[in-house]
């Protein structure tokens, strides 16, 4: 099966600055890789994804890069904002169904 | 148009009882899945369904879980004689499969169980 490892697990940063988050999966025939953000009791909202076929991914202040050799994507979030404060979580889809995720960001965010 | 809605929002029950949490998933979004997020973990995977067959109910932890699906639509997750460590966040997503290939899955806001 696919393993998935997010790190760091907790990210304080400045707003305005830039917060960059790491996923490694184990499976080289995974071939998709969503990014979901969850606020305090709210279900994970999908935030970006991207294809293996793909190298980089962006939309606004959020980029997604993957680097299949290495089998590792990122998440990458400029000019942080306090809004962006949140848990996020990487995943990697191996076949049609089961996403495997990684155990979560936090990010935090201050004025 | 509506999204995934779940419901109860929060269930408190004593250990041994029986829940049941139900799924509603965005409409005719095909595909609909199960997940378990305790308290500072990700989210672990309990069932797949297709329509209203289960090609993957891998993550089922025990036979003390089940799942159906009735009518491609509302799902219910069933959870027997409950343990405290069944404590979690269910989650339910649904997703509109193609055919093939990986398609975007839409999460609803969770059913909090809490067994005491």
């Amino acid at each position: 099966g696919e393993n998935v490892e997010q790190h760091p697990s907790t990210l304080s940063v400045q707003e305005g600055d830039s917060a960059v988050i790491k996923c490694t999966y184990s499976d080289s025939a995974s071939n998709y890789f969503p990014w979901y953000k969850q606020e305090l009791g709210k279900g994970p909202q999908l935030i970006i994804d991207i294809r293996s076929n793909v190298g980089e991914k962006k939309d606004q202040r959020i980029a997604v890069t993957l680097n299949k050799t290495a089998k590792h994507f990122s998440l990458h979030i400029t000019e942080t904002q306090p809004e962006d404060s949140a848990v996020y979580f990487c995943a990697a889809l191996l076949g049609y169904s089961t996403l495997t995720f990684g155990k979560g960001t936090m990010l935090l965010v201050s004025p | 148009g509506a999204g995934v809605s779940q419901s109860p929002s929060n269930k408190v029950t004593e250990k041994g009882k029986d829940v049941e949490l139900r799924c509603d998933p965005i409409s005719g979004h095909t595909a609909l899945y199960w997940y378990r997020q305790s308290l500072g973990q990700g989210l672990e995977f309990l069932i797949y369904f297709q329509g209203n067959s289960a090609p993957d109910k891998s993550g089922l932890p025990s036979d003390r879980f089940s799942a159906e699906r009735t009518g491609e639509s509302v799902s219910t997750l069933t959870i027997q004689r409950t343990q405290q460590e069944d404590s979690a966040v269910y989650l339910c997503a649904s997703s509109q499969r193609r055919g093939g290939g990986a398609d975007t899955q839409y999460f609803g806001p969770g059913t909090r169980l809490t067994v005491l």
